[in-house]
């Protein structure tokens, strides 16, 4: 069965304290691994797709990467707009129907 | 730019009452999605469609929850009766026919059930 866990739950930072977020994941056949940014009462945005070990994809001050196991997703500089739940997903083969499976997010709040 | 579009935005209802949600997907895309997100957890599937026939169900409570997307286009997604466990945000999705890249999300119906 697809796992996702995102850790850390809750993460505040000073504005300009970098710092990284955790995806780990066990699935049967990674297909892909999405980053989505959550604000409250919205629906996700999509930030970033993963398809293999090794790769790496900028945007601003977010850097995500792939290992076999996890991912992370790297927050340098942060600004207090960048304050938001972010979440993980993954896709499988052997789900199939091209669904997504989340974890819970990390909620980010960066201080001025 | 293409969004996802979805009423009503917010919605208080009784238990036991009717409820309905729209959704609108990015034109051009025949693959929509309907999640359920519980205040503080991640999104959860309920039904996938692809065009206007049902591709995944299975996480759906058919005893009370409904999809429809009679012309592939946009999509009503209904609960009767609800039930105050249903309370949540209802998200919609889409992305493109035959693509396993992202899918792009509407802003929500957030529903509560009193």
């Amino acid at each position: 069965e697809d796992q996702v866990t995102q850790s850390p739950e809750a993460l505040r930072l000073q504005e300009g304290e970098s710092s990284s977020l955790n995806c780990s994941y066990t699935v049967s056949g990674l297909r892909g691994l999405f980053w989505y940014r959550q604000d409250p009462g919205k629906g996700p945005e999509f930030l970033f797709t993963l398809y293999s070990a090794g790769e790496e994809k900028e945007k601003e001050r977010l850097k995500a990467t792939l290992t076999k196991k996890e991912s992370f997703l790297h927050i340098t500089a942060p600004k207090p707009e960048d304050s938001a739940t972010y979440l993980c997903a993954v896709q499988s083969y052997q789900t199939g129907a091209n669904n997504l499976f989340f974890g819970t997010g990390t909620r980010l709040t960066v201080i001025p | 730019e293409a969004e996802v579009a979805q009423s009503p935005r917010y919605k208080i209802t009784e238990k036991s009452q009717a409820v309905a949600f729209w959704c609108d997907p990015i034109s051009g895309h025949a693959t929509l999605y309907w999640y359920r997100q519980i205040l503080g957890q991640g999104p959860e599937l309920l039904v996938q469609f692809q065009d206007e026939s049902v591709v995944d169900d299975s996480q759906l409570p058919k005893d009370r929850f409904s999809a429809e997307r009679l012309k592939g286009v946009d999509s009503t997604l209904k609960i009767q009766p609800a039930e105050l466990g249903d309370s949540a945000m209802y998200l919609c999705a889409s992305r493109e026919r035959d693509s396993y890249n992202e899918q792009f999300f509407g802003p929500g119906t957030r529903l509560t059930v009193l």
